[in-house]
């Protein structure tokens, strides 16, 4: 069936350390990617999206690019700051007309100053 | 805008009690959605609703949940009899549309301990 896989938490890192979270798919057709991202305290919110092969999401300073031939979505960022401590979540649809959103298992993400 | 609303926000229940958990979506969203989330897991979604009907409900555990939503905006969840395997957060979340450019706004959930 279609899944999701993402790299174990938690993620330490210091303030302005270069980041990424890898996350790899599998899925019937072809998806719809997207990265997740769960605050402390706060619901799920969409961060950034691709939909087609080569496609790169960009938000708030973080980027994935949809990798068709590695079936990968990382999410990088150059530099984090404390306030992007949070739980990021990798998800698919696949565009077959109705959203059914797949996720992943999260990635706990805790930077320190 | 206000977001989607749920409540209650924790319930603490034991095995073979009911519960039921109330969301409301953003004004206008025709689509929502119930997911489970258990500790250490991906949202897993229970079931989708477009309006009043009922668009998915594969993964939902018909023996002993339910879910409604009669006008076609508000929605409740219900568990009856829970387990101790249903402990887990109860998200609702909801989105314009079906399409795949109508984002997907959550709740902040309802934590269930089923004890």
């Amino acid at each position: 069936g279609d899944s999701v896989t993402q790299m174990e938490g938690p993620v330490t890192l210091s303030e302005e350390a270069f980041l990424t979270i890898n996350c790899t798919y599998t899925a019937t057709g072809y998806p719809s990617l997207f990265w997740y991202v769960q605050y402390p305290g706060e619901g799920l919110q969409l961060l950034l999206k691709a939909t087609k092969a080569d496609d790169k999401g960009s938000n708030k300073g973080f980027e994935a690019t949809y990798r068709k031939e590695t079936t990968s979505f990382h999410l990088e960022k150059g530099s984090v700051q404390v306030s992007d401590s949070a739980v990021y979540f990798c998800a698919l649809i696949l565009n077959t007309g109705f959203q059914k959103l797949v996720f992943g298992t999260g990635t706990r993400l805790l930077v320190s100053p | 805008e206000a977001g989607v609303a749920q409540s209650p926000r924790y319930k603490i229940i034991e095995k073979r009690q009911s519960v039921a958990f109330w969301c409301n979506p953003i004004s206008g969203h025709a689509t929502l959605y119930w997911y489970q989330q258990i500790l250490g897991q991906g949202p897993k979604l229970l079931i989708q609703f477009q309006n009043n009907g009922v668009v998915d409900d594969s993964q939902l555990p018909k023996d002993r949940f339910s879910a409604e939503r009669l006008k076609g905006v508000d929605s409740t969840l219900k568990i009856q009899p829970a387990k101790l395997e249903d402990s887990a957060v109860y998200l609702c979340a909801s989105s314009f549309g079906q399409h795949l450019n109508s984002p997907l706004h959550f709740g902040n959930g309802t934590r269930l301990t089923v004890t």
